[in-house]
C-alpha cells in the first residue's frame, strides 16, 4: 500500500466551483505539504503544516485553503476555481527533523475550465 | 532571496552514455540537498546529501555535494530509456522551517 494517497487522481471542474483535494499518510509523520507543478516553473509550495495545529502559508497559498483534520491528513480546497489553478497538485509528509526527505503522493490532476 | 538552479533544463542522450546533471543552490540556512526522479507520476526519493565530498551510489547513478562551492551533481552512467525522467533536485533551508527549496528540474530523455 501507498504510504501517501491522494484523492481524486484526476479532477475536471468549472471556475467558481469550491473543490477539494484530499492527502493521507501512512508514515506517522507531523509535518505534510502542498505542492503545486507546472510545465517550466517546478514545484512550488502553497501550505504546509508541521503538526495538527500548526499550518503555515508558502509561496501561493492565496486563493488556496488547507485543513490538518489529523495527523494523518491535510485537505487542500480551491474555494473558487479559476483556470490558472489548473496545475498537478502533489502531497508530501516529512518527519521532524529539518530538511528531512520529504515522500510525494502521487499527485492530482486539476482541470478548471 | 534562496534559489535552486538546475542545468542543463534538458538533455537529450542515446542507451549507454553517461550523464551528470548539475545543481547549485543559494540557501541562507542549508541543512541538506535531494535528489528525485519525476516520471509520470509523484516524485520517487533518490539521494539526500548533507555532508560534502561524500559519494552516495545506488546502481549505476551516484551523487556528491560541494558545500564550499554550493553545488551538486548527479551521475548516471550507462543510461537506460527507463532513466529518461524528470530529475528535481531541492535544498532543505533550516531558516524555513524544514521547507524544501525545489529547482526547475533537468529533463533527461534516453534514446535507444
Amino acid at each position: 500500500d501507498a504510504d501517501v494517497t491522494q484523492t481524486p487522481r484526476n479532477r475536471i471542474t468549472k471556475t467558481g466551483k469550491r473543490i477539494m483535494l484530499e492527502c493521507s499518510q501512512t508514515k506517522g509523520h507531523d509535518r505534510m505539504y502542498w505542492y503545486r507543478q507546472d510545465p517550466g516553473l517546478g514545484l512550488r509550495l502553497i501550505y504546509y503544516s508541521f503538526d495538527v495545529k500548526d499550518i503555515n502559508k508558502g509561496e501561493i497559498s492565496d486563493g488556496y485553503s488547507v485543513s490538518r483534520q489529523a495527523q494523518a491528513k491535510f485537505s487542500l480546497s480551491l474555494e473558487s476555481a479559476i483556470p490558472n489553478q489548473t496545475a498537478l497538485y502533489f502531497c508530501a509528509t516529512s518527519g521532524p527533523g529539518i530538511g528531512e526527505t520529504q515522500y510525494f503522493g502521487p499527485g492530482t490532476r486539476l482541470l478548471v475550465l | 532571496e534562496d534559489k535552486v538552479v538546475q542545468s542543463p533544463l534538458s538533455l537529450v542522450v542515446h542507451e549507454g552514455d553517461t550523464v551528470t546533471l548539475n545543481c547549485s543552490y543559494e540557501v541562507t540556512n542549508f541543512r541538506s540537498l535531494l535528489w528525485y526522479k519525476q516520471e509520470k507520476k509523484a516524485p520517487t526519493f533518490l539521494f539526500m546529501l548533507t555532508s560534502s565530498g561524500i559519494e552516495k551510489k545506488s546502481g549505476r547513478l551516484s551523487s556528491i555535494l560541494d558545500k564550499k562551492e554550493l553545488f551538486s551533481i548527479l551521475n548516471i552512467t550507462a543510461t537506460q530509456t527507463g532513466d529518461s525522467a524528470v530529475y528535481l533536485c531541492a535544498v532543505g533551508d533550516g531558516g524555513s522551517q524544514g521547507n524544501l527549496i525545489f529547482g526547475k528540474g533537468t529533463k533527461l530523455s534516453v534514446k535507444p
